[in-house]
């Protein structure tokens, strides 16, 4: 079956960039999508076909998606950015969703 | 504005049954696909199945094939989920999602559902 694989965690300063790592094979021929997850509450979509931002998702997040793997990538990290953020993506071998592990982002 | 509201969790014994419902409103439920997604406490997300608008297309993750149906009424702006043969590993928070696209992204999603199984 297909993995996606995401680090565990990232940290990162007010003001500074996080850049959030989705990997899989050959995860440039798939359309990826990103989520965000604040604790208690549902995920809300980030970006959707590797580039595209969610209605009302501020500018500073924005994906690209290459090879063997994906990246969100968060400018000017603030600390409302704290979150658990989960790739995903189709994966028509096998007619399944296939979530990434998910990386906890924590604003120092 | 977009609702999907969940219900039908709670406490279940190991091998007994539950129904998920999820109710839409605020959006034209006929017009999208559907999933449900669940998280373990503390765990990631992992998705469980796809209903396609017309129902005619169905899929499920391996985990729980066999077990899980899933199903959906567009008079009613519902979609279900029969859950049988529950295990303890099944305890989650169970999740409703569309898709305007098929097989796309999950552009609405609901608050959840808790299913804890346990004797």
């Amino acid at each position: 079956s297909y993995v996606l694989t995401q680090p565990p965690s990232v940290s990162v300063a007010p003001g500074k960039t996080a850049r959030i790592i989705c990997g899989g094979n050959n995860i440039g021929s798939k359309s990826v999508h990103w989520y965000q997850q604040k604790p208690g509450q549902a995920p809300v979509l980030v970006i959707y076909y590797d580039t595209d931002r969610s209605s009302g998702i501020p500018e500073r997040f924005s994906g690209s998606n290459s090879g063997n793997m994906a990246t969100l990538t968060i400018s000017r990290v603030e600390a409302g950015d704290e979150a658990d953020y989960y790739c995903q993506v189709w994966d028509s071998s096998t007619d399944h969703y296939v979530f990434g592990t998910g990386t906890k982002v924590t604003v120092l | 504005q977009v609702q999907l509201v969940e219900s039908g969790g709670g406490l279940v014994k190991p091998g007994g049954s539950l129904r998920l419902s999820c109710a839409a409103s605020g959006f034209t439920f006929s017009d999208y696909h559907m999933s449900w997604i669940r998280q373990a406490p503390g765990k990631g997300l992992e998705w469980l199945s796809y209903i396609s608008i017309s129902g005619s297309t169905i899929y499920y993750a391996d985990s729980v094939k066999g077990r899980f149906t899933i199903s959906r009424d567009n008079a009613k702006n519902s979609l279900y989920l029969q859950m049988n043969s529950l295990r303890a590993e099944d305890t989650a928070v169970y999740y409703c999602a569309s898709h305007y696209e098929s097989t796309a992204y999950s552009d609405y999603w609901g608050q959840g559902t808790l299913v804890t199984v346990a004797a």
